[in-house]
């Protein structure tokens, strides 16, 4: 049963970089699946940050993307995730989720727990 | 961006009760469309996909209609784990985008 793991630090600093790790146990990444990452602010909805393959073929949303970096690490079976210059409107729960490939875009069939990440000095 | 509406925002219903939320996008989006839940503390879970595929290993109480612009996702008999906030969410085109969320709370 595939599991996901969100890990990194809890506090960030503006203008820092925020930085999380997805460790993808009981399944290996180098299979047929797109990895990604979504967010949740506090009392607001779910925002989708994008989706990575280990190919390097990459979405993402157009509302984050000049500041995210996302990227697959194979010998480790995790799924990194980079956010630049981050303010507080960065504050949320960071999902890692494994997305299935569909004809168009795609859903999202496994979920990590989670991690809070707040961006205060 | 297809915009996603949901409705209710809030649900309150008892134990046993038949539930419906309502999906709305803001264009056509075919049948690409999941339903997930979500609640404090534990991995969301994918219900729903293509708008009325079941994921496997969900109860059958649950179940997913609609297609084009209009869906809903039904409970058949509500149970106690099912109080949780349901997420609708449109994968016809990127960005991807979710529903506001509907809360399905105990009466």
């Amino acid at each position: 049963q595939v599991q996901l793991q969100e890990s990194g630090p809890g506090l960030v600093k503006p203008s820092e970089t925020l930085s999380l790790t997805c460790t993808v146990s009981g399944y290996s990444i180098t299979n047929e699946y797109f990895w990604g990452w979504i967010r949740q602010p506090p009392g607001n909805g779910l925002e989708w940050i994008g989706s990575t393959h280990q190919s390097g073929n990459t979405f993402h949303n157009p509302s984050l993307k000049s500041r995210v970096t996302m990227s697959v690490d194979t010998s480790r079976n995790q799924v990194t995730l980079k956010v630049t210059s981050v303010t507080a409107a960065d504050t949320a729960v960071y999902y890692c989720v494994r997305v299935p490939i569909t004809p168009s875009a795609s859903h999202f069939d496994n979920w990590g727990q989670g991690t809070l990440v707040t961006v205060s000095s | 961006d297809i915009q996603m509406t949901q409705s209710p925002s809030t649900l309150s219903a008892s134990v046993g009760d038949r539930v419906t939320i309502t999906c709305r996008a803001s264009q056509s989006i075919s049948s690409w469309l999941a339903w997930y839940q979500l609640k404090p503390g534990k991995a969301p879970k994918l219900l729903i996909y293509k708008a009325s595929s079941l994921r496997s290993g969900v109860p059958s109480r649950f179940s997913g209609s609609g297609s084009g612009t209009e869906f809903t996702l039904s409970i058949s008999s509500l149970q106690p784990d099912d109080f949780a906030i349901y997420y609708c969410q449109q994968y016809n085109t990127y960005p991807v985008q979710f529903g506001q969320g509907t809360r399905v709370q105990i009466k």
